[in-house]
This record gives structure tokens, C-alpha cells and sequence, in this order.
């Protein structure tokens, strides 16, 4: 598959703080997404990209789909404690198969 | 609604045991995934299916085998299990077209000795 990097590896914040993690790619995806994955359970979808340049928010959440649509970033507002878990970028084009990043583990403290 | 129901949630195994993982979908997803989850290596693609009577290998698929049942099933079979393959594995599905939809099961922690 194809390599996606993403960084940082993990972060230790405070509750309140803003989060910033991004994902690059050597590679052309059409599609960007950001899954959130809590201790002991599968990833969940948070937020799909599908334009360069698009800009689209969840709540807190803002992520953006870069112009060159070789990467990604999310943006976490005001962190609170459940925010904790593992944060993957996946990037996908046609066919069926999501390339996943490596994740960002978040740890928020109260 | 369960969504992706996997099975077991626990195993541990002997080096050289075989067994199956079971993956069961109810959202009528026409394609399937098996996926491996390893500390710092992210979620690594096993074999998929696109549809019912279809299975491609992805980035990982040494060491395993899959069997697409009928629409709502897909499993995963480790015929001779290695300490390598100690990992959790996820099984996802998703609608055709629908990348978005991927909804993935809770895992199968397996250990093998």
C-alpha cells in the first residue's frame, strides 16, 4: 500500500489545549478521512474529504484536505479528557481499499 | 442494529494452531476487509472483498486465507498460526462507492505462543 506519514507519533496535553496532527503522503489521494479509535474498540469515521483545498468541521473538529492532495491536517479545539485515543489518517482513490497512517495516540489530562 | 460483529474477541494460540476469525455484517455493505492493527504500524490491509464471491490480497496477506461466506460474512483463517501474526484484527465493511461508510467491527486480540 501506499506510505502515509503522519505526525506527531503522540501527544500529552492538557484539557482546554488545541491539537494540531497532520498526514503526507509521496502520493496523490482523491479522498482524505480521520478516524478516531477508543481504547478496546474499532476506529470510527470523524470527518471524509473529498476536494482539495476543503475545508469541513465536526464540533470541535476541523480538518482540511491540502491543495496538492498529497496531505491532510485536523485541528482538535479545546481538548477534554474523551478526546483521548488514537487518531488515524486514511487516504484512498479508486477501488475499495483505505491506506491508513500510522496513528496519533492523545493523551488529555483533567 | 450490531453493525460488524466479530468473533472471537479473545484467543490465544500455539505456535502452529489454526483458527478462524469470524466477521459478521447486517448493514447489507456489498464489500468486506480484514485488517491488522500492530503497535506503531498503524491498520495494514489483509485481504478484502469487494463483493460476494470476490477476495483480493492487500499489503499483508502471507500466512492467511479468507472465505466470503454470503453477503453478510467474511472470515479469516490462520492455518498454521506464527508468533508473527500476534496482532488485533478488524474486520470492516462498507457499501460500493461508499469509502465514507467503512463501519468496523471491535477486533479479535490474538496471541500467539
Amino acid at each position: 500500500g501506499q506510505q502515509l506519514n503522519q505526525s506527531p507519533q503522540s501527544m500529552f496535553i492538557q484539557e482546554g489545549e488545541d491539537v494540531s496532527m497532520n498526514c503526507t503522503s509521496s502520493s496523490i489521494f482523491n479522498t482524505w478521512l480521520w478516524y478516531k479509535q477508543d481504547p478496546g474498540e474499532g476506529p470510527v469515521l470523524l470527518i471524509a474529504l473529498y476536494k482539495a483545498g476543503e475545508l469541513t468541521s465536526n464540533g470541535r473538529l476541523t480538518a482540511q484536505f491540502g491543495i496538492t492532495r498529497k496531505d491532510s491536517f485536523l485541528n482538535i479545539s479545546a481538548s477534554i479528557p474523551s478526546d483521548v485515543g488514537i487518531y488515524f489518517c486514511a487516504g484512498a482513490n479508486s477501488g475499495y481499499a483505505l491506506n491508513f497512517g500510522k496513528g496519533t495516540s492523545l493523551l488529555v489530562t483533567p | 442494529n450490531a453493525g460488524v460483529t466479530q468473533t472471537p474477541k479473545f484467543q490465544v494460540l500455539k505456535t502452529g494452531q489454526s483458527m478462524t476469525l469470524q466477521c459478521a455484517q447486517d448493514m447489507n455493505h456489498n464489500s468486506m476487509y480484514w485488517y491488522r492493527q500492530d503497535p506503531g504500524m498503524g491498520l495494514r490491509l489483509i485481504y478484502y472483498s469487494a463483493s460476494e464471491g470476490t477476495t483480493d490480497k492487500g499489503e499483508v496477506p502471507n500466512g492467511y486465507n479468507v472465505s466470503r461466506l454470503n453477503k453478510r460474512e467474511f472470515s479469516l483463517r490462520l492455518e498454521s498460526a506464527a508468533p508473527s501474526q500476534t496482532s488485533v484484527y478488524f474486520c470492516a465493511s462498507t457499501s460500493v462507492g461508499e469509502i465514507y461508510g467503512y463501519t468496523f467491527g471491535s477486533g479479535t486480540r490474538l496471541t500467539v505462543v
